[in-house]
Order: structure tokens, then sequence, then C-alpha cells
């Protein structure tokens, strides 16, 4: 089964860039979707197919996706940011489709 | 659009739970769209339960494949999941989800439902 590894936790200071990881066997060749979780919340998309954002995500979100690794880069980060952010593939490489999620990276506004 | 999840918030060990989510505000019958369940037990990640489409393809977590079933009922714009013999361990919000389908298949998930909660427990 496709895995996907995040680091548990990154921590920013405001104004900073945050720089949020999604590892994963030649993720570069499939789209790679990011959710953001704050507590008590549903998640909401703030990337979709590695770089579009969805309307009302602010332009401070960005995602890059190429070779083992995707990212997320949040721009100025802001107190409200702090949450938790999820890394998303379908991989349908198998015999057997299927959603998978990375494991989750806390962020921490400092 | 709106998605609701609905059902009971407890069930009893070796039962079956039974989820239902409404859509409100757009068709669920719409080939562009594929609907999913999600769940995160408490303090841990998302885990994916599976999606289904509105013609009733379905594709499931396999790890939970032998006790899943999801279905769609296009006269009451609704999908549902029906998970059996749970265990302490299924306890979990559980979120409905629309993922519109892309060139490679489910994109990510655009709304979501605000989640319920539910318990096993006798």
């Amino acid at each position: 089964s496709y895995v996907l590894t995040q680091p548990p936790s990154v921590s920013v200071a405001p104004g900073q860039t945050a720089t949020i990881t999604c590892g994963g066997t030649n993720i570069g060749i499939i789209s790679v979707h990011w959710y953001q979780q704050r507590p008590g919340q549903a998640p909401v998309l703030v990337v979709f197919d590695d770089i579009d954002r969805p309307s009302g995500i602010p332009e401070r979100f960005s995602g890059s996706n190429s070779g083992n690794t995707a990212t997320l880069t949040i721009n100025r980060v802001e107190a409200g940011d702090e949450a938790d952010y999820y890394c998303q593939v379908w991989d349908s490489r198998s015999d057997h489709p299927h959603v998978v999620f990375g494991g989750g990276t806390k962020l921490t506004v400092l | 659009l709106q998605l609701q999840e609905s059902g009971p918030g407890l069930v009893k060990p070796s039962e079956t739970l039974s989820l239902t989510c409404t859509v409100s505000g757009g068709s669920i019958s719409v080939s562009s769209d594929c609907w999913g369940w999600i769940r995160q037990p408490p303090g841990k990640g998302l885990e994916w339960i599976g999606i289904i489409y509105y013609s009733g393809t379905t594709y499931y977590n396999s790890s939970l494949k032998s006790r899943v079933t999801m279905s769609v009922d296009t006269s009451k714009n609704q999908f549902s999941l029906h998970l059996n013999s749970v265990t302490a361990a299924d306890r979990a919000v559980y979120y409905c989800a629309r993922h519109p389908v892309g060139a490679w298949g489910p994109g990510g998930g655009d709304y979501w439902g605000q989640g319920i909660q539910v318990t096993v427990s006798s």
C-alpha cells in the first residue's frame, strides 16, 4: 500500500514561511491535495492538484510536487494558520485504487 | 453545496453503524463528482473509508472492505455508510465529503460535512 510521510510537527514564527513536506515514492507523477484542519473542525481543502487553490484560500498558501516529495508552503504565517495539515493522493496504480492520507503535520505558530 | 451527516452517535459492539450524508444545494447525480466517507479517531489522523459514484461504483479501504458497504439514494440526494461488526476501534468522528473527479480519479475533497461523533459502547 502506498505510504505518505509527513513530519509530525513544524514550528514557525509569525510572518515567516512554513514548509510542510509529504514524501512518497514517485509522488511527483500523481496529484496531491492538502487540507487544513483546525481543532474541532472539519478539514478544509487548501491546495488541490499539486498547485491550485480553491476559491477563498489566500495566495499565501501554495503547493509544489516533484520527485518523491510534495510541499505545502505557507508564506507570511499568521496565528490563524496554526492547525493540522494533511496531504492526500488517489493511488490508482494498485489493483485496488484508493485514497491515501499522510499522517498529518501539526503547525505551531510561535 | 452543503453536506450533513446523520445517524446514531452510539452503537453497541458487534452491531452495524449506519450513517447518512444528505447533500443540499446541488445534485448527487453528477458524473463529475464522487462522494466519500472519512473518519478520525480521537487524537489521530484522517482515515479514508471509501468512495462511491452516483452510478453505484465503489472503492473501499482494503483494511475495512470486509465490513463496509456504501450506497447512494439519488431520489433523496443522499449517500450512506454501513460498517458492521463494530468494535471500540471504530470510535471516531465520521465525515462525508465531495470529491470532484479529475483525469486520474477522485480529486481533493472540496466540500465536507461537519462530522458526526460515533461511540461504540454497550
